[in-house]
């Protein structure tokens, strides 16, 4: 059984503080790496993907991959409280995509 | 450019009755999946269409639930005699790769 595991949180980070979110998943021969961010009442939304070891930067957030340890994080720079949602974390086998269940994240003015 | 519409975006039917649920993907993405999230709880992948292959119908939860893509672009999930558990929002996503997907809005059905 594939797995993706996520800490269900709330994970509440003051505003303009960094906010570090983890995901580790089960199947070694996983290949790419995305971040959905879901805000309440929302469809989940793609902001980050990731195919290669080490850290990748779009804007305010930074995707990093650790293929020998099956972990992903996701860190927001500069938190503000429109980042306050759900962010899932999936990673892609045979497919399709295996999805955490995901982290709430609360950021606090 | 457009992205995924999904249709009705509210459906309220009673138990035993059939329903549609409708999908417009992204023009030119080949893959089409549906997943159904209830109230709080993660995405629950139903079933997957790529291109003209035979659909992935591992997710289907009953033989009550089927769906078809025509064309190899519009998509609709069919639930049949529904029940009080099927009450969910249905979520739509494309992708022209499998692994970057897009999603609609979402159909959320209530079964009275």
């Amino acid at each position: 059984q594939k797995e993706v595991e996520q800490n269900s949180g709330p994970l509440s980070v003051p505003e303009g503080a960094i906010a570090s979110l983890n995901c580790t998943y089960s199947d070694r021969g996983s290949q790419s790496f995305f971040w959905y961010r879901q805000y309440s009442g929302k469809s989940p939304e793609l902001i980050m993907f990731i195919y290669s070891n080490g850290d990748k930067e779009d804007g305010r957030f930074t995707a990093q991959l650790n293929k020998a340890s099956q972990y992903v994080s996701l860190l927001i720079r500069d938190s503000q409280p429109s980042d306050s949602a759900t962010y899932l974390c999936a990673v892609g086998s045979n497919y399709q995509l295996i999805w955490g269940a995901g982290t709430k994240l609360i950021i606090k003015p | 450019g457009a992205g995924v519409s999904q249709s009705p975006s509210n459906k309220v039917t009673e138990k035993g009755k059939d329903v549609e649920l409708r999908c417009d993907p992204i023009s030119g993405h080949t893959a089409l999946y549906w997943y159904r999230q209830s109230l709080g709880q993660g995405l629950e992948f139903l079933i997957y269409f790529q291109g003209n292959s035979a659909p992935d119908k591992s997710g289907l939860p009953s033989d009550r639930f089927s769906a078809e893509r025509t064309g190899g672009s519009v998509s609709t999930l069919t639930i049949q005699r529904t029940q009080q558990e099927d009450s969910a929002v249905y979520l739509c996503a494309s992708s022209p790769n499998h692994y970057e997907q897009y999603f609609g809005p979402g159909t959320r059905l209530t079964v009275t």
